[in-house]
């Protein structure tokens, strides 16, 4: 069973820094791209960010570019979510998901809170 | 980007009835690269239909996908007590992937 188990989410001020990890089991982890989804009550669903299975390659949604990065570590089967330059309209929740294109799973989320 | 436009916002139906929901995209979704996914309460999304009509892993078959260009149907053949949820398309044609709004189904 695919399991994304997501971690790191917390309430940070305008201008912080905060990473988000992602915990992979149950599938090839090194064999997917991967994907980070973020999700509010006003602007709904938004791709974020996408990685390749070997980490080379990241693709960013353009409000985001130099400011998030994202990277995998695939001996420990984690995603990683580097975000830096936080502003109140990156209030959301935070899910990793499997590829880039549709998504086949996904985990439970990570809350990530801007707020002074 | 395409923006994905769906409805009605709310659809009010009893169990046994059947669901047809809109997705309407701002121009033609390349090669029908159109999904569908469910969302409960507190849950994250699932995926139920992708290739616009294609199911996923695990999805029963009274949930079907249709549609090509700019319009696009998910149907419900007969709703379960289960099936009162969010639903969400998404368009992954054409960089950024984008998702419409939701088409929330609840029991009337």
């Amino acid at each position: 069973e695919v399991q994304l188990l997501e971690s790191g989410g917390a309430l940070v001020q305008p201008g912080g820094s905060l990473r988000l990890s992602c915990v992979a089991s149950g599938f090839s982890f090194s064999s997917y791209t991967m994907s980070w989804v973020r999700q509010t009550p006003g602007k709904g669903l938004e791709w974020v960010s996408a990685i390749s299975s070997s980490g080379v390659s990241t693709y960013n949604v353009d409000s985001v570019k130099g400011r998030f990065t994202l990277s995998r570590d695939n001996s420990k089967n984690t995603l990683y979510l580097q975000m830096t330059s936080l502003r109140a309209d990156d209030t959301a929740v935070y899910y990793c998901a499997t590829g880039r294109s549709y998504y086949d799973s996904w985990g439970q989320g990570a809350l990530v809170t801007v707020s002074s | 980007e395409i923006v994905l436009t769906q409805s009605p916002g709310t659809l009010s139906l009893s169990p046994g009835e059947r669901a047809t929901l809109s997705c309407r995209a701002s121009q033609s979704v390349s090669g029908s690269y159109l999904a569908w996914y469910q969302q409960q309460p507190g849950q994250a999304p699932r995926l139920l239909i992708y290739g616009a009509s294609s199911r996923a892993t695990g999805i029963p078959d009274r949930f079907s996908g249709s549609g090509s260009g700019t319009d696009f149907t998910l149907t419900i053949s007969r709703l379960e007590s289960e099936d009162f949820a969010v639903y969400f398309c998404q368009q992954y044609g054409t960089s950024p992937e984008t998702f419409g709004q939701g088409t929330k189904l609840e029991i009337k």
